[in-house]
């Protein structure tokens, strides 16, 4: 089965500090995406980051960067320096099966980690 | 703006009455995605179209609904009898093409749901 756990409900950080949000998934597809958005308490769901199962590297975008481990199927999300503004709810999701017609490009998207950045 | 547009973005209604939804993509996007979010909860994805078709329909939780997309562009998700258990975020997304597995999908504000 596909599925993407995040295990941590909720979170806090002191403002300026680094945090990790968690993310394991699972599937048996050995193309895959793996996709971190912030939903912020307005609403909108604002992609932060990308990590590709074929990548060598692990993504990186500006404050933020993917800890990729593909043996333990885990992809979680560094967000360094944090700040007010940070505070949202954080969903890991994942696309698989690039290839052929069964290939539709949905989500799987995990059940989101509430952060709270403290001044 | 160029952004995904969504309407209304709030809608309440009594239990029964049918809704409609409606998603405005990027312009020239040609996958579009309906996910619903009920309250705290992830995203679940609905329905996927390519183009006016929808080759993935295996998230419609029931028969009361359907969707469609008419000249590659604008959606319609519509709800027929509404039950209390519709009541979320319903939730559409655009991507230039399913193709590319790095393409995020963009995102549109929501339409908030609540059935009385």
């Amino acid at each position: 089965a596909q599925k993407i756990t995040q295990t941590q409900p909720g979170m806090f950080v002191q403002e300026k500090e680094a945090v990790t949000l968690d993310c394991t998934y699972d599937t048996s597809d050995p193309s895959y995406g793996l996709f971190w958005y912030k939903q912020p308490s307005s609403g909108e769901m604002i992609f932060l980051i990308y990590q590709g199962s074929y990548d060598q590297q692990n993504a990186t975008e500006g404050r933020y960067s993917l800890n990729f481990q593909k043996a333990r199927k885990s992809a979680n999300l560094v967000i360094s320096a944090s700040q007010l503004g940070d505070s949202a709810m954080y969903f890991c999701a994942m696309r698989v099966g690039f290839h052929g017609s069964s290939n539709t490009g949905k989500l799987i998207f995990g059940q989101g980690t509430t952060l709270q950045v403290k001044p | 703006g160029a952004g995904v547009s969504q309407s209304p973005s709030n809608k309440v209604t009594e239990k029964g009455k049918d809704v409609e939804l409606r998603c405005d993509p990027i312009s020239g996007h040609t996958a579009l995605y309906w996910y619903r979010q009920s309250l705290g909860q992830g995203l679940e994805f609905l329905i996927y179209f390519q183009g006016n078709s929808a080759p993935d329909k295996s998230g419609l939780p029931s028969d009361r609904f359907s969707a469609e997309r008419t000249g590659g562009s604008v959606s319609t998700l519509t709800i027929q009898r509404t039950q209390q258990e519709d009541s979320a975020v319903y939730l559409c997304a655009s991507s230039p093409d399913r193709a590319f597995s790095n393409q995020p999908q963009h995102f549109g504000d929501g339409t908030r749901l609540s059935i009385l």
